[in-house]
Order: structure tokens, then C-alpha cells, then sequence
């Protein structure tokens, strides 16, 4: 099982819809979450990260964790064209609990906006 | 605007031929990754840093490639010879100390191609 695993697409939304991106992760242990966008050519950018204690809503984006489903969510409101990109989930590794982690990403959700 | 730099930005070579990227870390943080990112592979972390010394490189091929930090403002990803199968995006990325000591921020990346 790889460690962190996401749907690869495409998702397609209606401008203005909530799209729901999802990302199940294998270590029950794993304490904190990474969501970045890639647009295409260009480099993975940071949106937001959670830790374990909570959700976190950032303007129209919210993370969401399922701890007992070991999943995590990013919700986008009123999605925009501008949305359009790669979603990368990334986790830190199981047992590199170091300070300073490396991370293991996902192989990305490509989110569609259509207008 | 602090921002990890790399050089250069695209490079074509001939098989055989040794490839060296470059990477200036943001000013303050205490780690660098290199990262290779395909289409069929996704994003694959190469080698990390902290504070200038290798904690992993266990991604990396051995045999043709080398990751070094001379100073703490740039780091050195090699590739001697290069082939054709090392054509990607490669790209740095660079974490703080302290704080969300997890977070990592990518440079724009170099487009390799190795004919």
C-alpha cells in the first residue's frame, strides 16, 4: 500500500461548485498534512497544511481530517477556472518522525473548473 | 518576496555529458531537497539536507548521481554521465527551522532533457 494515495482524474466542477479533493494516507500515526497546487509547467506551491488537532479554513479553501478513515480533504468554494491545476497531497513518511521531515507526496488530482 | 532560485531553467545535453543544477535555498532554512517530478513517476524525492549535511539520499541513483551543499546558499545536484532516462523536472525545495518545521517551498525547477 502506498502511503499516500490519491485519485488521479480528472475532476471536473462547474465554476462556483465546491470541489472535494481526498487523500487516504496508511500511517495511522501521521500527525500532519500537506495540500499543494501545480499548475502545469510550473512548481508545486503550498496551499495549506493541518496538523492532527483540527481543520483549518484558509479564504475558500478548508482541510478536512478523518482520522478514523485516515483520510484528509481539501474543499475549494466557489471554484474558480483560476482553480484549474494538479492538487498534491504530501505526509510526512511512516517512522520519520525526525524534526524537520522529508515528505511523501501523492501522485495528484487534476481539478477541472469548467466555465 | 523570499524565494528558492534555481539555475538553469532548462538545459539540453547530449547523453554522456554531465548535467550540474543549482539551488539557492530561502535565506534561514536549515533544509533543501531535491526532487525529480516525471509523468510516470510523479514527484520523487532524491536527497535532503539539513543544516547542510545529507540525511537521505537513499532516492537517488548512486552510480551517476551526486548531491552536495558547499555553503548554506546553495546546493549542487550532479549527474555524470547523464541519460536519456534522467529527462525530467527537477526541483528544490527548502524548509525552515522551527514553526511548521514540515513546510517546504520548490524553486521553479530545471527542465532536463538528455538526448
Amino acid at each position: 500500500q502506498k502511503e499516500v494515495e490519491q485519485n488521479s482524474g480528472p475532476l471536473s466542477v462547474p465554476e462556483g461548485a465546491i470541489a472535494s479533493l481526498n487523500c487516504t494516507y496508511s500511517d495511522r500515526g501521521s500527525q500532519s498534512f500537506f495540500w499543494y497546487r501545480q499548475y502545469s509547467g510550473k512548481s508545486p506551491e503550498l496551499i495549506m497544511f493541518i496538523y492532527s488537532n483540527g481543520d483549518k479554513e484558509d479564504g475558500r479553501f478548508t482541510a478536512q481530517l478523518n482520522k478514523a478513515s485516515q483520510y484528509v480533504s481539501l474543499l475549494i468554494r466557489d471554484s474558480q477556472p483560476s482553480d484549474s491545476a494538479t492538487y498534491l497531497c504530501a505526509v510526512p513518511p511512516r517512522g520519520y518522525m525526525e524534526y524537520g521531515n522529508k515528505l511523501v507526496f501523492g501522485a495528484g488530482t487534476i481539478l477541472r473548473v469548467k466555465s | 518576496d523570499a524565494r528558492v532560485t534555481q539555475t538553469p531553467r532548462h538545459k539540453v545535453t547530449e547523453m554522456g555529458q554531465e548535467v550540474t543544477m543549482r539551488c539557492q535555498p530561502i535565506l534561514g532554512h536549515n533544509t533543501v531537497f531535491w526532487y525529480r517530478q516525471t509523468m510516470m513517476q510523479g514527484l520523487e524525492l532524491l536527497a535532503y539536507f539539513r543544516n547542510r549535511a545529507p540525511l537521505d539520499d537513499s532516492g537517488m541513483p548512486k552510480d551517476r548521481f551526486s548531491a552536495e551543499m558547499p555553503d548554506a546558499t546553495l546546493a549542487t545536484l550532479k549527474i555524470q554521465p547523464s541519460e536519456p532516462r534522467d529527462s525530467a523536472v527537477y526541483f528544490c525545495a527548502s524548509g525552515p527551522k522551527g514553526g511548521a518545521a514540515d513546510t517546504q517551498y520548490f524553486g521553479p525547477g530545471t527542465r532536463l532533457t538528455v538526448l
